[in-house]
């Protein structure tokens, strides 16, 4: 079965501290892989898109990271702000099908 | 450029009503997807069109459809809602290739009562 499993489910830290989020999944062949940052009652927004042959990529003080051999993915938060405080969504595409699996998403809160 | 637009953002219905959405893509934009978000189920995907041609369908009932016009513009309808349609309905535009960004609209919230 096509799934997309995250961890943790919640997460709470300091301002200024990092912090790692993963994503595991079993969609298969595999295309690409999304992480996007939903804040509280909007859509969610794009942060980095990987294909199979990228395993970091940047935007900001995120960074992603992916490993198709395990079938794994992080997303790394550097000093982390009040504003990252948001749900995180991992995505995978399938190859040749349009269609997302999303996973459930991470809920992180930063706390002054 | 103008991004997502959903209207309306807000509605209430209640049950065995039916409730048309409404999705402006980002201009230029050809794809459009549907998204329910719930959450006990997260995001699922409910359908995509392009060029007014439905490429790809989740796992929904038929009570769920959509369609796109000739401007990209897209309408998500469901007939004889349910209490568990209440949800966040998400509408993203993207250009063609399958690994392009999806943009996502702010969303519209249903409530069924």
């Amino acid at each position: 079965k096509n799934q997309v499993e995250q961890s943790p489910q919640s997460l709470i830290i300091l301002e200024g501290k990092n912090c790692t989020l993963q994503c595991n999944y079993t969609v298969s062949p595999f295309s690409n892989l999304r992480w996007y940052k939903q804040d509280t009652g909007r859509g969610p927004v794009s942060l980095t898109i990987m294909t199979f042959s990228e395993n970091t990529k940047s935007n900001g003080r995120y960074t992603a990271t992916l490993d198709a051999d395990t079938k794994q993915s992080s997303l790394h938060i550097t000093a982390s702000q009040l504003s990252d405080s948001a749900s995180y969504i991992c995505v995978v595409q399938r190859t040749g099908r349009r269609a997302l699996t999303f996973g459930s998403g991470t809920r992180l809160q930063v706390q002054p | 450029k103008a991004g997502v637009t959903q209207t309306p953002r807000y509605l209430i219905k209640t049950r065995g009503q039916q409730v048309t959405l409404s999705c402006s893509p980002i201009s230029g934009h050809r794809s459009v997807s549907w998204y329910q978000q719930t959450p006990g189920q997260g995001l699922q995907f409910l359908f995509e069109y392009f060029s007014e041609t439905q490429r790809n369908k989740g796992n929904f009932p038929g009570r769920f459809s959509g369609r796109q016009f000739s401007n990209s513009r897209s309408e998500m309808n469901v007939s004889t809602l349910e209490l568990g349609d209440s949800a966040l309905y998400l509408c993203a535009s993207s250009s063609s290739p399958p690994t392009d960004t999806q943009y996502f609209g702010p969303g519209t919230r249903l409530t069924v009562l």
